[in-house]
């Protein structure tokens, strides 16, 4: 079946602009999950969805984050006031259950605030 | 709360050498452990991982790895590099409850 994909693959924006990040997770899993990859790091962590609900937004780096997930399928990352410092791969994965189960990762959005 | 060192940022092998990527790891309970390869311009895949049953676990691509408690380590191996194993790879923790932790990665390149 599909995978997890996310739109868009790019986004470029200015500086202070708000943007949205998309995520379709693989049909039936019920967890999701969001990333955040700058330049020579891993992933790290920023919020993690069990159907609707948030049940971990520890990773979050501030208020001008926050993602919503509200049929418990597709989910957006929105980001307010954009930053140059929020310049990133913004990646998008899902597992069937809980965390402790494989995640399946999408391509990722590209993320470059001018 | 769990922690993940990969030793090496970049890995350089001949076609053919033994492949070792190193990867120790912290955690306060039992930890899940995992390693994710990364193709250019393509999602993390998982290669394999480690579910507090065989030590030793086999892969995709004839990549393994072996938890080791006292050495609190989770190398990768693979017997002979192939050309196309050249890319980004990340090792992950993940206790109770918790989402992955993931290391800073190692680029393995392969020489002909």
């Amino acid at each position: 079946g599909a995978g997890v994909s996310q739109t868009p693959s790019n986004k470029v924006t200015e500086k202070g602009k708000y943007v949205e990040l998309r995520c379709d997770p693989i049909s039936g899993h019920t967890a999701l999950y969001w990333y955040r990859q700058s330049l020579g790091q891993g992933p790290e962590f920023l919020i993690y969805f069990q159907g609707t609900g948030a049940a971990d937004d520890s990773g979050l780096p501030n208020d001008r984050f926050f993602a919503v997930r509200p049929e418990g399928s597709v989910s957006t990352l929105k980001i307010q006031r954009t930053e140059r410092g929020d310049s990133a791969v913004y990646l998008c994965a899902s597992s069937l259950n809980g965390v402790r189960e494989t995640q399946y990762f999408g391509p990722g959005t590209r993320l470059l605030v001018l | 709360a769990q922690s993940v060192t990969q030793l090496g940022s970049h890995v350089s092998v001949s076609e053919g050498a033994l492949v070792l990527l190193r990867c120790n790891y912290s955690s306060s309970v039992p930890p899940y452990l995992f390693w994710y390869v990364q193709y250019p311009n393509q999602g993390l895949q998982l290669l394999l991982k480690y579910t507090s049953a065989a030590t030793l676990v086999k892969g995709i691509n004839g990549f393994e790895a072996e938890f080791k408690k006292s050495e609190t380590s989770f190398h990768l191996t693979k017997p002979s590099a192939h050309m196309s194993d050249a890319a980004e790879y990340f090792c992950a923790v993940s206790a109770e409850g918790t989402p992955l932790v993931f290391g800073k990665g190692t680029r393995l390149s392969v020489i002909a």
